[in-house]
């Protein structure tokens, strides 16, 4: 069975702090990879996704993930955090076409202005 | 293009009652998962229908909880008789296949007094 592992389950930083969240899940075979974003009172929503092609995937709001295959790692990144990006962030992860997501624990990021 | 709509928003009852939450997915979308959000146990899936039916129902915590997905538009949550451990948000999810990103409602804030 596929399992996700955020082991960052709170996260603070100072603006303009550079951001790493780590993301590890548990399966040998192709993935489908994905960080999700929940600001507070809101519900969750897509902020990047991996299938296939380039490791590096940008998505919304200068965040990045770098996929590595041998480290079974999808960790999100971004240089310089602003207030507003206090949030919860979920990794995701999907083993095989046509399984279903599986999410992560969660890591709660409060940057402080 | 609208998204996920949930309601209601917000419901505060007394144990005991039967709450009943509501979920209109993104039209053209195969698969619907409810989730249940707490701080102690984070983002838990309840249950997954696909095509209408339900395909995996492992996630409910018991019988006193129920759903349904009477047609391609429109799912409901059932919980009978509440108890004030049920006490969340229900967050409920439409992707156009399993393995698809999934995009979420506002969700249910569920208060049971």
């Amino acid at each position: 069975a596929q399992s996700v592992s955020q082991h960052n389950h709170h996260v603070i930083l100072s603006e303009a702090a550079s951001l790493e969240l780590g993301c590890n899940y548990s399966y040998g075979g192709t993935v489908n990879l994905f960080w999700y974003v929940q600001y507070p009172g809101q519900h969750l929503q897509l902020l990047l996704k991996y299938f296939s092609g380039d490791p590096l995937v940008k998505g919304i709001k200068g965040f990045e993930a770098e996929f590595i295959k041998s480290k079974f790692s999808f960790n999100l990144r971004k240089p310089s955090v602003q207030w507003s990006d206090t949030a919860e962030y979920f990794c995701a992860v999907n083993a095989n076409a046509g399984n279903m997501l599986t999410f992560g624990g969660g890591t709660r990021l409060m940057v402080k202005p | 293009d609208a998204g996920v709509i949930q309601s209601p928003r917000h419901e505060v009852t007394e144990m005991g009652q039967e709450v009943t939450l509501r979920c209109k997915p993104i039209s053209g979308h195969n698969s619907l998962f409810w989730y249940r959000q707490t701080m102690m146990r984070g983002l838990e899936l309840l249950i997954y229908f696909n095509n209408n039916v339900p395909i995996d129902d492992s996630g409910m915590p018991e019988d006193r909880f129920s759903a349904k997905m009477p047609n391609a538009s429109f799912s409901t949550l059932k919980i009978q008789p509440s108890e004030p451990r049920d006490s969340a948000v229900y967050f409920c999810a439409s992707s156009l296949a399993r393995d698809q990103p999934q995009h979420f409602g506002d969700g249910t804030r569920l208060s049971i007094l």
